[in-house]
């Protein structure tokens, strides 16, 4: 079975400086998916990042960048440039291929300090 | 488009009330899911569909019924509501879930006193 850990409950970062929230995973499987989800205040869910296991080239998408460090089962994300909009709860999730049942952690709350 | 809409927004629920919570997609995504999510816990499944006429337990289905009579459609049934289903619920649909993702809609709040 899956399992997606987030080891850091709470985190905070400094408006304009660079903060990375960890995640590790445990599977079984060579084909699978990871994603970050980010959980603002308002409540919506709304998809970060996401990651196939199969490309060695971590995804970027703006200021929001992964390290994907396959052997480890690592999979970090990477805020640049934190913005008090950042502010959230983030929750790390990973898929097996041929699931459609996205497995999450227990999420990291991100505080930006102005 | 107006994606997946889940309601009510809030409900207080007494012990031992049922009620349906309700959940409808406008994507015609075959997939469809509901979670609940407690603090310092994440998302647990309950149950999910991958399409009209099957549904299928999650990590944590006690307590809970769903039915998916249509494509748009996926309501999730407390009975004999307990404390220990105060929590937000989810529910979410998805395409090609590797690719795209969920789709989430904006969650219940529900208290169970």
């Amino acid at each position: 079975a899956q399992t997606v850990t987030q080891s850091q409950p709470e985190m905070s970062v400094q408006e304009a400086e660079t903060v990375t929230l960890s995640c590790t995973y445990d599977t079984s499987e060579s084909d699978y998916y990871l994603f970050w989800y980010k959980q603002p205040p308002s409540r919506q869910m709304i998809l970060v990042i996401r990651q196939e296991a199969y490309k060695q080239q971590n995804a970027t998408e703006n200021r929001f960048s992964v390290n994907f460090q396959k052997a480890a089962k690592s999979f970090s994300l990477k805020i640049s440039d934190s913005q008090l909009g950042d502010a959230a709860m983030y929750f790390c999730a990973s898929i097996q291929g041929g699931s459609e049942k996205l497995v999450f952690g227990k999420g990291t709350k991100l505080t930006v300090n102005p | 488009n107006a994606g997946v809409t889940q309601t009510p927004k809030f409900r207080i629920l007494k012990i031992g009330q049922s009620m349906t919570l309700q959940c409808t997609q406008d994507m015609n995504h075959n997939y469809m899911y509901w979670y609940r999510q407690d603090p310092g816990m994440g998302l647990k499944l309950i149950y999910y569909s991958v399409g009209a006429g099957i549904t299928d337990k999650g990590e944590v289905p006690n307590g809970y019924n769903v039915s998916r009579s249509t494509t748009e459609d996926f309501p999730l049934r407390l009975e004999l509501a307990a404390p220990s289903q105060t929590s937000v619920y989810f529910c979410a649909s998805s395409f090609r879930t590797e690719l795209y993702g969920y789709t989430f809609g904006s969650g219940t709040r529900l208290t169970v006193v």
